[in-house]
């Protein structure tokens, strides 16, 4: 069984562009979950999807953003980035609400210059 | 708020020495509590959970118990090995039951066991 796919795995971006990223679940996981992994603050959450829709959301201002398509894969964008966005952004999926058991990707590692 | 505080690392340890990191939290409810564990280039991966008070959890020789009265979810293991040389999380659910997948996470402690 396929784990979770996250693409890119590394990108260069420079101050002001934009980003998206991409994560595909395993297969028949319908909760995908999105983390931020930085050195200062560890890892923090930033939303939770499920069936297409937005569960949760942490505490990240409206530059990050996100959706899920019909087949339970994800994106998530972040418009105008700032060097304070670099970071390892990590995608989890499970396969029920609420178990806390989440299957990680390896990570995008976004750069920001 | 809800959180959770690891003691700080690097521990490192020889092979076959008893480990333990340890690992509190704050919380309004009742939590599940976790451990994950990021090996080097990978992504995070669960090693035990408890979900409710003096559950104990255990996976490849780690063990960790619910201890309600002292907010604690410490990680023992009797004899490390070098592969077990890696990042481990402590995490907790969100408190209310909301059925969200959300978790808070702790800063990580970084195991290094040395042959």
């Amino acid at each position: 069984k396929a784990g979770v796919t996250q693409t890119p795995r590394y990108l260069i971006k420079t101050r002001g562009q934009q980003v998206t990223l991409s994560c595909s679940p395993i297969s028949g996981h319908r909760s995908v979950s999105w983390y931020q992994q930085t050195p200062g603050q560890g890892l923090q959450f930033l939303f939770e999807y499920f069936s297409e829709t937005q569960r949760n959301k942490g505490n990240f201002p409206g530059r990050f953003s996100g959706r899920q398509f019909s087949n339970s894969r994800s994106e998530m964008n972040v418009s105008t980035l700032e060097l304070g966005d670099s970071a390892l952004y990590l995608c989890a999926s499970s396969s029920t609400l609420g178990t806390g058991e989440l299957f990680f990707g390896e990570g995008s590692r976004l750069t920001v210059l | 708020g809800n959180s959770v505080t690891q003691m700080e690392g690097p521990v490192t340890l020889s092979e076959e020495a008893f480990l333990t990191i340890n690992c509190t939290y704050t919380a309004t409810g009742y939590p599940s509590l976790f451990w994950y564990v990021q090996y080097p280039g990978e992504g995070l991966q669960l090693l035990l959970k408890a979900t409710k008070a003096d559950d104990k959890g255990s996976n490849k020789g780690f063990e960790a118990t619910y201890r309600k009265e002292t907010t604690s979810f410490h990680l023992e293991k009797g004899s490390v090995q070098v592969s077990d040389s890696a990042v481990y999380f402590c995490a907790l659910s969100d408190p209310t039951g909301s059925n969200t997948g959300k978790l808070i996470f702790g800063q990580g402690t970084t195991l290094q066991v040395k042959p």
